[in-house]
């Protein structure tokens, strides 16, 4: 059980906004900076937002990050059929002194 | 260009030692806030931080694996070796490094292997 809550699924139809939740607690989200990354089927995660909000060069505008408090939202503007795939919210954990991954949402497009 | 990439045994018995080896490009390991992790997947579930090895060969484990894991560098390679003591069954997944800046308050992964299956079967 991961110590970071993430909803297992999501959804919406093309041209929609979604948001993905991750939350959990000062010792990661409430001390540290979110990451989130997006994985399709069969291959490696690949990094969407850094520092909660920032975006690597080469991520559509369409994904944005946020945190407040000890929870953390990545949002999907007009959604696409390729934006299908699951998502993951990491953060480093002082108390634990590592990493730690939500346990992931897979977005499904209708 | 930045690269990683896993290599190691397919197939490891159980109670078997498990040696992975990243071999990365494109940075450096003794640059300061560089770092590289290593990340599992066991089939159709989620991503697991296992351990990072810090460009001051710090190095920090899964607290739940930390009696199994040993995490190391060659520099001079630009390698990094992540073992796995006594496998089970359940270790079974796909293995993943990933290079890591950091900084006291931010940590995150930008660059990903293609990762490699490792199956723990007799």
């Amino acid at each position: 059980q991961s110590v970071v809550t993430q909803p297992p699924s999501a959804s919406g139809t093309p041209g929609q906004t979604v948001t993905i939740s991750c939350s959990g607690s000062i010792s990661n989200i409430g001390s540290n900076y979110v990451s989130w990354y997006h994985q399709l089927p069969g291959t490696a995660p690949k990094l969407l937002i850094y520092r909660n909000s920032q975006r690597p060069s080469g991520v559509p505008d369409r994904f944005s990050g946020s945190k407040s408090g000890t929870s953390a939202s990545l949002a999907i503007s007009g959604l696409r059929s390729e934006d299908e795939a699951d998502y993951y919210c990491a953060a480093w954990d002082d108390r634990l002194s590592g990493g730690v991954f939500g346990g992931g949402t897979k977005l499904t497009v209708l | 260009q930045v690269t990683l990439r896993e290599s190691g045994p397919a197939l490891v018995k159980p109670t078997q030692a498990l040696t992975l080896t990243c071999t990365f490009s494109g940075f450096s390991l003794t640059t300061p806030g560089m770092c590289v992790t290593w990340i599992r997947q066991p089939p159709g579930k989620a991503l697991e931080w296992l351990a990072r090895i810090d460009w001051d060969d710090d190095k920090s484990y899964n607290t739940s694996l930390k009696t199994r894991l040993t995490i190391s560098k060659d520099t001079s390679k630009n390698q990094v070796v992540l073992t796995m003591t006594n496998v089970d069954p359940v270790d079974t997944a796909t293995y993943y490094c990933a290079r890591s800046p950091y900084s006291s308050s931010w940590y995150h992964f930008d660059y990903w292997g293609q990762g490699t299956l490792v199956t723990v079967s007799s």
